[in-house]
């Protein structure tokens, strides 16, 4: 079986602050992971993954394996960063994709 | 491209009415997933297909939830009787099915069911 928890419903900060958005998860196989981010009033859309090792937006986010996590982290919080993001994980033979309850990110000016 | 495309966009039905939310994906994708969103739950795997063919269903809350993709470009969710608590956003998201390929989300079906 496969598992995200997002322990935070809700996380504010000042802007200019350092941010983490937490994802644990729980899989026994070798787990793609994934951040989406939802805006107000647009789609759901991919913000990063963990194969690509990119930065997206100043947002970057690293696989450890030995606490299976993949924290979402900014070092400088901006307004337009406010938004519902969602860490999921891509795994099975029919690469099933299993979103943990997400986190609303709340930066307060 | 006109990206995944769900339909309708708002539905308001009374208790215990059939309701049946519709989506087309993206052409040559071949993975299909519908999930449903709410506040206390976030977003919810309800079922996905491979190739038109359903794959896991475990999502599906209840006998009342089916869920058909007769062909590549169209899938139906289906809820029959509909009752208050299915009251959510509903997603329909496609996929080339490949490793590390993301998904592309429709824009969702905000379902209330008085």
């Amino acid at each position: 079986a496969q598992r995200v928890t997002q322990p935070e419903k809700l996380l504010s900060v000042f802007k200019g602050a350092p941010v983490e958005l937490k994802c644990n998860y729980s899989y026994s196989g070798s787990p793609e992971l994934f951040w989406y981010v939802q805006y107000s009033r647009q789609r759901l859309q991919l913000l990063l993954r963990h194969i690509s090792r990119e930065s997206i937006k100043g947002f970057t986010a690293d696989l450890n394996k030995g606490e299976t996590s993949f924290h979402l982290k900014k070092p400088f919080a901006q307004e337009e960063d406010s938004a519902m993001y969602y860490c999921a994980l891509k795994g099975g033979g029919y690469q099933k994709v299993t979103f943990g309850t997400g986190t609303k990110l709340q930066v307060i000016p | 491209d006109a990206g995944v495309i769900q339909s309708p966009r708002h539905e308001v039905t009374e208790m215990g009415q059939e309701v049946t939310l519709r989506c087309k994906p993206i052409s040559g994708h071949n993975s299909l997933f519908w999930y449903r969103q709410t506040m206390m739950r976030g977003l919810e795997l309800l079922i996905y297909f491979n190739n038109n063919v359903p794959i896991d269903d475990s999502g599906m809350p209840e006998d009342r939830f089916s869920a058909k993709m007769p062909n590549a470009s169209f899938s139906t969710l289906k809820i029959q009787p509909s009752e208050p608590r299915d009251s959510a956003v509903y997603f329909c998201a496609s996929s080339k099915g490949g490793t590390n390929e993301k998904l592309f989300f429709g824009s969702g079906t905000q379902l209330s069911v008085l």
